[in-house]
C-alpha cells in the first residue's frame, strides 16, 4: 500500500447499531497514525494517535486498534447516536512531514 | 486555551491576483502545518514551519510560500492565483512538531477563485 486508504468511503447506520471502518497505510517507516472527526463546518477534531502495535485507544463510545505489521487501523463506535454523523479521517506521518490522509469514511446515523 | 484561529474565513479572488492567508496557532504550540482540502483531491499537505523554519514542504508548485513569525503565527501566500486553487486551506498547531504529536487544527478558510 502506497497511500493511505479508508473503506468505506460512505456509511449509513441505524441509531443505537455499532459500526467499525478500516484504515490501511503504508507498514514501513511507520511512525504514528492518527484519527480524526469532521463535521460539516467546523475544524477536524482529534481523536486518537497511535504509535505502536497493538495500540488501543478509548474515547467514549469510540475506540481504536493498531497493527502496524500489516498496516491497518480499526475505529469502532459503539451504540451510534445522531450526534456521530461526521466524516472520520485517518492520516498517517505527522511533525515536519505533515500527515497524510485519507479520503475519508462519511457517516450517516440515522434515526 | 483558545484554538486555533484562521482569517479570513472565506476570500474570493480572481485569476492572477494573489492571496494571503493568516493563522494563529494554540498558545505555546511552534510547529504550525498548512493543507489543502479540494473535492477530488481531499486533504493535501503544503508545508510545515517551526521556530520559524520551513522544515517541509509538499508537492506543490512555487506559486505557494509562507512564513512563520517569531511568535509562531504563520501565513502562506499564493500567487497568480489558477482556477484550481480554489480549495478549503487548514492550519494545523502542534506543540512541538514531533512525529505522534496531535495536530489541532483551524476552521479553515475557503478560497475561491474566478
Amino acid at each position: 500500500i502506497l497511500n493511505v486508504e479508508q473503506s468505506p468511503q460512505s456509511l449509513h447506520v441505524q441509531e443505537g447499531d455499532s459500526t467499525n471502518f478500516t484504515c490501511s497505510f503504508p507498514s514501513s517507516n511507520f511512525y504514528a497514525l492518527h484519527w480524526y472527526r469532521w463535521e460539516t463546518a467546523k475544524s477536524p477534531e482529534a481523536l486518537f494517535v497511535m504509535t505502536l502495535n497493538g495500540d488501543e485507544k478509548k474515547k467514549g463510545r469510540i475506540s481504536a486498534t493498531l497493527n502496524t505489521k500489516e498496516g491497518y487501523s480499526y475505529l469502532y463506535i459503539k451504540g451510534s447516536q445522531p450526534e456521530d454523523s461526521a466524516t472520520y479521517l485517518c492520516a498517517s506521518g505527522g511533525g515536519a512531514d505533515g500527515l497524510t490522509f485519507g479520503k475519508g469514511t462519511h457517516l450517516i446515523i440515522q434515526p | 486555551k483558545a484554538g486555533v484561529t484562521q482569517t479570513p474565513r472565506y476570500l474570493i479572488k480572481t485569476r492572477g491576483q494573489q492571496v494571503t492567508l493568516s493563522c494563529s496557532p494554540i498558545s505555546g504550540h511552534r510547529s504550525v502545518s498548512w493543507y489543502q482540502q479540494t473535492p477530488g483531491q481531499g486533504l493535501q499537505f503544503l508545508f510545515e514551519y517551526f521556530s520559524e523554519t520551513q522544515r517541509n514542504k509538499g508537492n506543490f508548485p512555487g506559486r505557494f510560500s509562507g512564513r512563520q513569525f517569531s511568535n509562531s503565527r504563520s501565513e502562506m501566500n499564493v500567487s497568480t492565483l489558477e482556477l484550481g486553487d480554489s480549495a478549503l486551506y487548514l492550519c494545523a498547531s502542534s506543540f512541538n512538531g514531533h512525529l505522534g504529536e496531535t495536530q489541532y487544527f483551524g476552521p479553515g478558510t475557503r478560497l475561491l477563485v474566478l
